[in-house]
């Protein structure tokens, strides 16, 4: 089976710059989670879809921070513009609907350096 | 928000020996799990125990849960250097959007 996918492993950008990121989760999940992880700090979820509608987006930062997953599979995630402290691993995961368990299976994660 | 709290939040020991880090989490939950992190295989589930749950094992781990004091340890027997990264609790509670709930990790190096 295969597992979450992500792009690009890694990206560097200026400030003010825009970047998205792509995540397929793993077939026949239907939620899927980005996370925002800061080096030192645990994952902090930014957005999470159930099928392509949004659950919970509460720390979205929905000034800079943009998500879809139209067709309810692949999902993007955008930051327009970038600010310095937006230097993070964003990580995507995906689980099971209908599941009481809430296990949750990650993505390699992207690395993102903001200069 | 984060819930989960763990500790140490670093932890040095020798190849063989024992590791042991816990976790205190504040709300209720149906389960609680452990991940692990590593550069080279990014973040990985490890065990899940249930709330109706005391004591499970896999392999050399073992992990423990108690919800009147609401914490949990994970125990790793028998160290290894590959064992070296980063571990987290994550709780669950259905009724909270089905997500998880994170600390900040403990950081595990298994010195060889």
């Amino acid at each position: 089976e295969a597992g979450v996918a992500q792009s690009p492993r890694y990206k560097i950008i200026e400030k003010r710059q825009s970047v998205a990121f792509w995540c397929n989760p793993i077939s026949g999940h239907a939620t899927l989670y980005w996370y925002q992880q800061i080096l030192g700090q645990g994952p902090k979820l930014l957005i999470q879809f159930q099928n392509n509608g949004v659950v919970d987006d509460s720390q979205l930062p929905k000034d800079r921070f943009s998500a879809e997953r139209l067709k309810g599979v692949d999902s993007t995630l955008k930051i327009q513009p970038a600010k310095l402290e937006d230097s993070a691993v964003y990580l995507c995961a995906s689980s099971l609907a209908g599941t009481r368990e809430g296990t949750q299976y990650f993505g390699p994660g992207t690395r993102l350096l903001v200069l | 928000s984060q819930q989960g709290e763990e500790d140490p939040q670093a932890l040095s020991i020798q190849e063989g020996e024992n590791a042991t880090m816990n976790c205190s989490y504040k709300t209720s939950i149906n389960n609680l799990q452990w991940y692990r992190q590593n550069s080279g295989r990014g973040l990985v589930h490890l065990i899940l125990i249930r709330s109706n749950e005391r004591e499970k094992h896999s392999g050399r781990l073992r992990v423990t849960l108690d919800t009147s004091k609401k914490s949990s340890s994970l125990l790793i027997t028998a160290s290894r250097a590959a064992d070296t990264a980063s571990y987290f609790c994550a709780t669950y509670n259905a009724g909270n959007n089905r997500k998880l709930i994170w600390g900040l990790g403990t950081s595990l190096a298994v010195n060889p």
